[in-house]
């Protein structure tokens, strides 16, 4: 099993470039969920889907769209990059809400 | 809104025993983890406790919550250079929203 997988590693975007990360689960989890990481603060998350055919706002989800493709897939989508976005951006899946998350790699994203 | 806090560094030597505090704000909390982040990596889940536990242990871990007090501890037992990492504090409370610390991290000098 390769877990939560997510790409690209790392990006570079300029300002008001739109761009996707992806992220796919092995695990036959229901739920997804995408978090970002910035310096001297905890995960704070974007948005979630609780499971297939749904998706919710987390603590900062403005600037951001998601799309739960199908049970694997989950989607992140920046329209318009601002520097304020820059960031780590990491994907998780749990069994279930209720159950301890599975975290990915990460996607290093700079916009500039 | 509820909080989670960390300190943000602990140096140990290797063979000494860690201590990582975290204290919480959520008097819902329901799950209380504990992750590992090394270096360019995800998160890894370490442990976690259930609310009405005040203890667990797994191996070279112990997870330690006074509810009273909202905190949680994480001790690493015998703590060797591998164990240097980022070591995050979460809690999920009863609508199942997890809050992060911003992590801890920890440095063991040989």
């Amino acid at each position: 099993n390769a877990g939560v997988t997510q790409t690209p590693k790392f990006q570079v975007l300029k300002t008001g470039q739109s761009m996707t990360l992806q992220c796919a689960q092995d695990m036959n989890h229901n739920s997804m969920y995408w978090y970002r990481q910035d310096p001297g603060m905890g995960l704070r998350l974007i948005y979630y889907s609780a499971s297939e055919g749904t998706t919710d706002k987390g603590e900062v989800p403005n600037g951001y769209n998601v799309s739960r493709l199908n049970k694997r897939e989950f989607s992140l989508r920046l329209e318009s990059a601002a520097p304020s976005q820059t960031s780590v951006y990491f994907c998780a899946s749990s069994e279930a809400i209720i159950y301890e998350q599975y975290f990915g790699p990460g996607t290093r994203l700079t916009v500039t | 809104g509820e909080d989670v806090e960390q300190s943000l560094f602990l140096s140990v030597r290797e063979g000494d025993s860690s201590v990582i505090n975290c204290t919480y704000t959520d008097s819902s909390s329901t799950y209380l983890y504990w992750y590992k982040q090394e270096p360019g990596a995800g998160l890894q889940l370490l442990t976690y406790i259930f609310s009405n536990m005040d203890m667990k242990q797994d191996q070279r871990l112990t997870v330690l919550l006074n509810k009273k007090d909202k905190h949680l501890s994480l001790r690493i037992a015998d703590t060797q250079t591998g164990d240097s990492a980022i070591y995050f504090c979460a809690e999920r409370d009863n609508n199942n929203d997890m809050r992060f610390g911003a992590g801890t991290r920890l440095t063991v000098k040989p």
